[in-house]
């Protein structure tokens, strides 16, 4: 069946310094991939997303990348700062958000 | 606040039990998508609803099953609870205006003991 893999599980990090997260699909149908920031005893919440119809988005100290051939994409954090610290989720979907498959989440750790 | 509410916020329920969590869309959303989140894990999943009807389902037993209302908002129902089904339920709505983003509710926590 679709599945989304996420690496790494957990990620700690300096303040200041920048933070990776990788994610791989598996649907060649997915053409929506957003990410969820959820902070503990928290919803999910959108901080950035990506259509299949891009390579690139940013958004302040956020980016994310998608590599449509290789099915990867990536969420980029820049100057990272102690309230960043969280659990990010990435996921992909098809259009309608139809069966939206999520990654195990990543916990991300930044060390003031 | 993202107008998707959840109830209740928690439930406590005994193995073999039914339940039934509640969720309101936001406004102007006709879709809603339920998820099972288990502790440490990535959202989960369960099925979605599409102007009252069932438009997609993931790897959950009929035990797990809906319903949407005129107004779009949505019921999870399960029967016969096993503790393995205890978790946070998170319901998210959605609209194709919208570009279907999904925003989420807080969520209910079940434990089945």
């Amino acid at each position: 069946g679709e599945n989304v893999e996420q690496h790494p599980s957990t990620l700690s990090v300096q303040e200041g310094d920048s933070a990776v997260i990788k994610c791989t699909y598996s649907d060649s149908a997915s053409n929506y991939f957003p990410w969820y920031k959820q902070e503990l005893g928290k919803r999910p919440q959108l901080i950035i997303d990506i259509r299949s119809n891009v390579g690139e988005k940013k958004d302040q100290r956020i980016a994310v990348t998608l590599n449509k051939t290789a099915k990867h994409f990536s969420l980029h954090i820049t100057e990272t700062q102690p309230e960043d610290s969280a659990v990010y989720f990435c996921a992909a979907s098809t259009t309608g958000g139809f069966k939206t498959i999520f990654g195990a989440g990543t916990r991300l750790f930044v060390k003031a | 606040e993202t107008g998707v509410t959840q109830s209740p916020t928690h439930l406590i329920k005994t193995r073999g039990q039914q339940v039934t969590l509640r969720c309101s869309s936001q406004s102007g959303h006709n879709t809603v998508s339920w998820y099972q989140q288990a502790l440490g894990q990535g959202p989960q999943f369960i099925f979605q609803y599409y102007r009252e009807e069932e438009n997609g389902r993931g790897n959950f037993p009929p035990r797990f099953s809906g319903l949407q209302f005129p107004n779009y908002s949505s019921e999870l129902n399960v029967n016969a609870l096993e503790l393995d089904d205890s978790a946070l339920y998170l319901c998210a709505s959605s609209s194709a205006r919208g570009k279907n983003i999904q925003y989420f509710g807080a969520g209910t926590r079940l434990s089945v003991l």
